[in-house]
């Protein structure tokens, strides 16, 4: 069975530093994975996947994601926080024998300092 | 181009009653998901179709649990007796088809509240 962990239900970080936000994952085939931001009041927006190819992913806003397959992780980086990153983020796993239904973790808030 | 629409955007009822959740998918998309979102959790996967079939209902919780596409555009979910456990945010999603790589677009959700 596949399943996310996103390690910290919330992390804050000051404004211009960097974002860190953790996602392991658990598949017993290859997976494919997403990052999907959630602002307020707003439906999940994809920030970035992967699919195989490429192993670091470069998404929207300045966001990037590294695959590394030896440690299952797809941590979700930025090099300098915005105020406008504040919001819900959300990694997710998917897979081709499995009607590529997502499954989530549980997120991570992302709370920036001025 | 439009999005992925969701009505209604609140919905309160009572333990006991019928609801229903409509979801429009962007045009021309021929995969859409069903999605439920408790407070504080990710989304949860209830329904998938492919066109005007449901290729995967695994997710749905129960037999009070319904949902339909039977045009292969529009999709109702709908949820009988409801339990004051069925209280989340309902989400759609809707995607080219369901290839290995298309990105699924969500709605805003319906935020359904059973008192």
């Amino acid at each position: 069975a596949q399943s996310v962990t996103q390690l910290g239900s919330h992390v804050s970080v000051s404004e211009g530093a960097l974002v860190l936000l953790r996602c392991n994952y658990s598949s017993s085939v290859p997976p494919y994975l997403f990052w999907y931001v959630q602002y307020p009041n707003q439906g999940l927006q994809l920030l970035l996947k992967y699919t195989s190819a490429a192993t670091l992913v470069k998404g929207i806003n300045g966001f990037e994601a590294e695959f590394k397959k030896s440690e299952t992780s797809f941590h979700l980086t930025k090099p300098s926080a915005h105020m406008s990153d504040a919001a819900e983020y959300f990694c997710a796993v998917s897979r081709m024998d499995s009607s590529y239904k997502l499954i989530f973790g549980s997120g991570t808030r992302l709370l920036v300092r001025p | 181009g439009a999005g992925v629409s969701q009505t209604p955007s609140n919905k309160v009822t009572e333990k006991g009653k019928y609801v229903e959740l409509r979801c429009d998918p962007i045009s021309g998309h021929t995969a859409l998901y069903w999605y439920r979102q408790s407070l504080g959790q990710g989304p949860e996967f209830l329904i998938y179709f492919q066109g005007t079939g449901a290729a995967d209902d695994s997710g749905l919780p129960n037999d009070r649990f319904f949902a339909v596409r039977p045009e292969g555009s529009v999709s109702t979910l709908k949820i009988q007796r409801t339990e004051r456990g069925d209280s989340a945010v309902y989400l759609c999603a809707s995607s080219t088809n369901s290839g290995s790589t298309d990105t699924q677009y969500f709605g805003p959700g319906t935020r359904l509240t059973v008192l």
